[in-house]
């Protein structure tokens, strides 16, 4: 149980293009998702939290109108990178808290690799 | 703002050697504390975690014990495998907090 999807789980775009990368609970309801950034060789940097049905929270530094988040149901959220650009390239993984249990439980999506040309 | 500092690597070793990965964290409170695993082309997995001081998270033959005093979460496993070859994360979440912080991430290679 407790599996998360990603899709796709890589992608191509060309500079100024936007892209949508989707995130899901197959097997429970997460009322919280998190979408993650890694660099190659580099840790997770958490860009924002999303909670179902209300505005997603962004970390300092992240910009809300290029990385929109939506989280429109408990077990969809997407991450739309807009206008992308070279430097948007990245690996993007998401996880999702089951809705009801703590957060120390977050299960994580296998991640989506995004380069931009 | 809460932090974990993990050992550099990459680190590689021979099958059944000891395997000793450190991590120390900068936390207000009582953080949670967790390693994660990523193997090659999958998500991360928890591989283990401890709530409050003095813990000892288990699994898979990896132990870490939470220590307060010296704000450490060190993962030892006493014999490995090649298949424990992959990146490992030691982790943090504030108390309190809804947010992982994660160390940079630690890549093993275990040789036959």
């Amino acid at each position: 149980g407790a599996v998360v999807s990603q899709h796709p789980s890589w992608v191509i775009c060309k500079s100024g293009t936007s892209v949508k990368i989707e995130c899901r609970s197959l097997d429970f309801q997460a009322t919280t998702m998190f979408w993650y950034r890694q660099f190659p060789k580099q840790s997770l940097m958490l860009m924002a939290t999303s909670n179902e049905g209300s505005k997603a929270t962004y970390e300092q530094g992240v910009e809300k109108d290029k990385f929109l988040i939506n989280h429109a149901s408990l077990t969809l959220s997407t991450l739309t990178v807009t206008s992308a650009h070279p430097e948007d390239s990245s690996f993007y993984i998401c996880s999702a808290n089951p809705q009801g249990s703590s957060y120390n439980e977050q299960f994580f999506g296998p991640g989506t690799r995004l380069t931009v040309l | 703002g809460n932090s974990v500092t993990q050992m550099e690597g990459p680190v590689t070793l021979s099958e059944e050697a000891f395997l000793t990965i450190n991590c120390t964290y900068t936390a207000t409170g009582y953080p949670s504390l967790f390693w994660y695993v990523q193997y090659p082309g999958e998500g991360l997995q928890l591989l283990l975690k401890a709530t409050k001081a003095d813990d000892k998270g288990s699994n898979k033959g990896f132990e870490a014990t939470y220590r307060k005093e010296t704000t450490s979460f060190h993962l030892e496993k006493g014999s490995v495998q090649v298949s424990d070859s992959a990146v490992y994360f030691c982790a943090l979440r504030g108390q309190g907090a809804q947010k992982l912080v994660f160390g940079q991430g630690t890549r093993l290679t275990i040789n036959p």
